[in-house]
C-alpha cells in the first residue's frame, strides 16, 4: 500500500523561531493539502498545492509541492503561541477525490 | 454561513447501543465525508458520498452505516456500538468536479463507548 510519512511527530520550539515539517510518500500524488487542528476543534485548511514545484504562502506559512510529486514541506516563520496545534498533511491521488492524511505533527511553542 | 455543523458534540454510549451522528453543510458542496480520529492515527475515512444518492466505503467502514439524506445532510449510524468505536468523528464536505480537492471540516463529535 501507499506509505505516507509525516515528520517530525512532535516539536517544541521557542516563540519567534522558524518551524519546518514535511511529508513524504512512496507514490506520486496530484494534490497536497496542509491542515491545522486546534485542541478540541476540527481541522482547518491552511494551504492547497496542485502542481509539482508549486510554492505557496499564507501569511507566515509557506508550503511547497515537491518536484518529484512524492513530498511536501510546510514552513512557519517567526512562530507565535497561537501556532500551537497539530498540523496534518493530506494527499489525493490520480482520479480520486479522497484524501489520505498523515499522522500529524504536534507543535508546542514556548513563550 | 455556518459551514459544516455536527450534532451532538459529545455522546456516551453503552456497548450495544445505537446512535446516529448528524452532519449538515450550507456551502452547496456535492461531496461529503465521515472520518474518525484516534490518538496518533491521524484521520481515517469511514464512508463518503461523492454526490447525492451515492455512498462508498472508505478505509474503516466496518460497524458503520451512512445515509445521504439530501445534498446538505449526511448521517453516520452506529447500529451496535463497541468500545473500539470510541473516537472523535469528523464530517467534511467538498465540491468535487471543479478540480478542487479541498475539504472543509465540522467541529467533531466526541464519542465514548463504555
Amino acid at each position: 500500500g501507499q506509505q505516507l510519512n509525516q515528520s517530525p511527530q512532535s516539536m517544541f520550539i521557542q516563540e519567534g523561531e522558524d518551524v519546518s515539517m514535511n511529508c513524504t510518500s512512496s507514490s506520486i500524488f496530484n494534490t497536497w493539502l496542509w491542515y491545522k487542528q486546534d485542541p478540541g476543534e476540527g481541522p482547518v485548511l491552511l494551504i492547497a498545492l496542485y502542481k509539482a514545484g508549486e510554492l505557496t504562502s499564507n501569511g507566515r506559512l509557506t508550503a511547497q509541492f515537491g518536484i518529484t510529486r512524492k513530498d511536501s514541506f510546510l514552513n512557519i516563520s517567526a512562530s507565535i503561541p497561537s501556532d500551537v496545534g497539530i498540523y496534518f498533511c493530506a494527499y489525493s491521488g490520480a482520479g480520486s477525490y479522497q484524501l489520505t492524511f498523515g499522522k500529524g505533527t504536534k507543535l508546542s511553542v514556548i513563550p | 454561513n455556518a459551514g459544516v455543523t455536527q450534532t451532538p458534540k459529545f455522546q456516551v454510549l453503552k456497548t450495544g447501543q445505537s446512535m446516529t451522528l448528524q452532519c449538515a453543510q450550507d456551502m452547496n458542496h456535492n461531496s461529503m465525508y465521515w472520518y474518525r480520529q484516534d490518538p496518533g492515527m491521524g484521520l481515517r475515512l469511514i464512508y463518503y458520498s461523492a454526490s447525492e444518492g451515492t455512498t462508498d466505503k472508505g478505509e474503516v467502514p466496518n460497524g458503520y452505516n451512512v445515509s445521504r439524506l439530501n445534498k446538505r445532510e449526511f448521517s453516520l449510524r452506529l447500529e451496535s456500538a463497541a468500545p473500539s468505536q470510541t473516537s472523535v468523528y469528523f464530517c467534511a464536505s467538498s465540491s468535487i468536479g471543479t478540480g478542487d480537492y479541498e475539504q472543509y471540516f465540522g467541529p467533531g463529535t466526541r464519542l465514548t463507548v463504555t
